[in-house]
């Protein structure tokens, strides 16, 4: 089961910041926060991940609160591209099958004209 | 640098035939990922290999499924006989190696007649 929880869909005015809610309230301390997202009929694209602190590139910023109970995810000037479901995962640092992806059911995120 | 290349892109089979689909991972990544996709859910992982090796296997229906990945690059996942439920996409990801970030390919979409 996912260890995350986001809503279902957001929309997000084209030009505008979308912000990603993901809520992870029983994260661990040797777990990531990685977000994807899977835009139709392709595969999931790797977004950006961090472990406490805010971690920013050339797609998007993580920010994580302090407890780590919870992040959003932010592109700051979302385009009609940026239509996709997003995925926030947890995912322990080991190697072992615990490192694996648990996917949900993402946020659908709709940017409009 | 190439991405993960999946074939076909598009399969069309009756039920109780089989499938087979193939991946070829980001060179010089050493773990590699089959995951299904039903229409409307996240990714699930079937099975995880470090080079030519199964590391997870556990949500593989191994009394229709089967995969390999015998020199420790390609892999092959076969579906005998397919059921009307395997309509999904199949996508494969590999990563440098175990615990660290997943890139997927474009999948293939099955459907189950």
């Amino acid at each position: 089961d996912a260890k995350t929880t986001q809503p279902p869909s957001m929309d997000c005015a084209e030009g505008r910041a979308a912000n990603l809610p993901c809520n992870h309230s029983t994260i661990s301390g040797n777990e990531y926060v990685y977000w994807y997202r899977q835009i139709h009929s392709q595969g999931p694209q790797y977004i950006i991940h961090g472990l406490k602190n805010n971690e920013t590139n050339e797609m998007a910023s993580l920010i994580i609160t302090e407890d780590r109970k919870s992040s959003t995810l932010i592109l700051p000037h979302a385009t009609l591209r940026d239509t996709a479901v997003y995925y926030c995962i947890v995912r322990a640092l080991n190697t072992g099958t615990a490192s694996k992806l648990t996917f949900g059911t993402g946020t659908r995120l709709q940017v409009t004209l | 640098e190439a991405g993960v290349a999946q074939s076909p892109r598009y399969k069309i089979i009756e039920k109780r035939q089989s499938v087979a689909f193939w991946c070829n991972p980001i060179s010089g990544h050493a773990t590699l990922y089959w995951y299904q996709q039903i229409l409307g859910q996240g990714p699930k992982l079937l099975i995880q290999f470090q080079n030519n090796g199964v590391v997870d296997d556990s949500q593989l229906p191994k009394d229709r499924f089967s995969a390999e990945r015998l020199k420790g690059v390609d892999s092959t996942l076969k579906i005998q006989p397919a059921k009307l439920e395997d309509s999904a996409v199949y996508l494969c990801a590999s990563s440098l190696s175990r615990g660290e970030t997943q890139y997927f390919g474009p999948g293939t979409r099955l459907l189950v007649l």
